[in-house]
């Protein structure tokens, strides 16, 4: 596509539920990378996959977290057993190599009740 | 942790005029770049500098990068209402990026 697509958009869940976070990079990006953004705050890392590996997964705050990326296209942010803290933005980048800027998605808004 | 720090972190101006935004960072670094987030959705990547830079160009921005001080600044010259953004800085040392807490800039019409 022409851009980064993440779904969906607002995600509202109540405590202790599981959500999946969809981000659909741009065709052939190889590097897919998610960060999570609270309000007020600049991106923080959460992990970056290289192909269908997941190359730096050390952003990633606990075990409740985890992502997949199958096929070395579409990639799965999973939050297990979500927790209010867990609200924040969180935002998909692909890259078609380090060192030539990224592109993000529009981020998934997760609130958690 | 977030390495990049902006400066400052909230600047008000006037249309017309310019405004400068600095960054510094802690570690060695490949190269750094700027980032513009519009209502804190998505990020839209403006310039990128490499490590053995000091100035870069593009249209209304300039950007320039000290090594030596681990510090870089964002002038965007002859500023436009439709500036009115957060401006973030990321320094990138070849598998992630690192991000300040950002500049939120207001331009006044």
């Amino acid at each position: 596509g022409a851009g980064v697509s993440q779904t969906p958009s607002n995600k509202v869940t109540e405590k202790g539920k599981y959500v999946e976070l969809r981000c659909d990079p741009i065709s052939g990006h190889t590097a897919l990378y998610w960060y999570r953004q609270s309000l007020g705050q600049g991106p923080e890392f959460l992990i970056y996959f290289q192909g269908t590996g997941a190359a730096d997964d050390s952003g990633l705050p606990n075990d409740r977290f985890f992502a997949v990326r199958p096929e070395g296209s579409v990639s799965t942010l999973k939050i297990q057993r979500t927790e209010r803290g867990d609200s924040a933005v969180y935002l998909c980048a692909s890259s078609s190599d380090s060192g030539f800027g990224y592109t993000f998605g529009s981020g998934t808004r997760l609130t958690v009740v | 942790s977030q390495q990049g720090e902006e400066d400052p972190q909230a600047l008000s101006i006037q249309e017309g005029e310019n405004a400068t935004m600095n960054c510094s960072y802690k570690t060695s670094i490949n190269n750094l770049q700027w980032y513009r987030q519009n209502s804190g959705r998505g990020l839209v990547h403006l310039i990128l500098i490499r490590s053995n830079e000091r100035e870069k160009h593009s249209g209304r921005l300039r950007v320039t990068l000290d090594t030596s001080k681990k510090s870089s600044s964002l002038l965007i010259t002859a500023s436009r209402a439709a500036d009115t953004a957060s401006y973030f800085c990321a320094t990138d040392r070849g598998s992630r990026l690192t991000f300040g807490e950002g500049t939120q800039l207001t331009v006044n019409p």
